[in-house]
């Protein structure tokens, strides 16, 4: 049972434009989530996290939303850039017990 | 470069083999997290300990162990191993034990024959 999904494999967006990055999740009991970024031949790099208690985080051109009675959550990146072309994963912790991936979501950034 | 080190890049044994991953976190950092990247299962954590005491712990099989030493480097050890476990290996590190601010190593490619 996947308890974070992200359904959108792919995603692209022209430069300057905004990127939508969406994530759902079932458990209800998670009250972390954190963005993570993936360049190809690299570890991820930490993006931006956000706590179950409140519903916006934002830093610089990224910001995460969360809507708890939907379980979702979204990145926004505004206005996206050539180096923003990555994967990003969705993660959720509960009670800081582990972190549960989506399946990540391949940003193509067209110029 | 995160400042996280890890050895070897590359791993290619047999199935039934043992292999052991090393991780080096940053200079500083108390907390060292492992993760398995596959193709079929995505980015899953492993296990987290901080300051030498298991922090938390993930999808991390019973055949595989691992351990942060005084030093604060970590080992993974994986054995009896079969050809699913050929994976990306992360290794990521903090100053604490929060999630935030996690610094990624470069990882371990491992392929399983």
């Amino acid at each position: 049972d996947q308890q974070v999904k992200q359904n959108s494999p792919s995603l692209s967006v022209q430069e300057g434009r905004i990127s939508i990055l969406n994530c759902d999740y079932t458990n209800s009991m998670f009250d972390y989530f954190l963005w993570y970024k993936k360049y190809p031949a690299e570890g991820p790099t930490f993006l931006i996290s956000i706590s179950s208690i409140k519903d916006k985080n934002e830093d610089g051109r990224f910001t995460v939303f969360l809507n708890k009675s939907a379980k979702h959550l979204s990145l926004h990146i505004v206005p996206s850039q050539p180096g923003d072309s990555a994967v990003y994963f969705c993660a959720a912790s509960a009670n800081a017990d582990g972190l549960t991936f989506g399946k990540g979501t391949h940003l193509i950034i067209q110029p | 470069d995160s400042g996280v080190t890890q050895t070897p890049k590359h791993l290619i044994t047999a199935t039934g083999q043992r292999v052991t991953l090393r991780c080096s976190p940053r200079s500083g950092d108390l907390s060292v997290y492992w993760y398995q990247q596959s193709l079929d299962q995505g980015l899953q954590f492993l296990i987290q300990y901080y300051n030498g005491e298991e922090r938390a712990k993930g999808n991390i099989l019973e055949r595989f162990s691992a351990q942060q030493f005084p030093d604060l480097h970590s080992e993974l050890n994986l054995s009896s191993l079969e050809l699913g476990d050929s994976a990306l290996y992360f290794c990521a590190s903090s100053m604490d034990r929060a999630w935030d601010e996690q610094y990624f190593g470069p990882g371990t490619r491992l392929t399983v024959t």
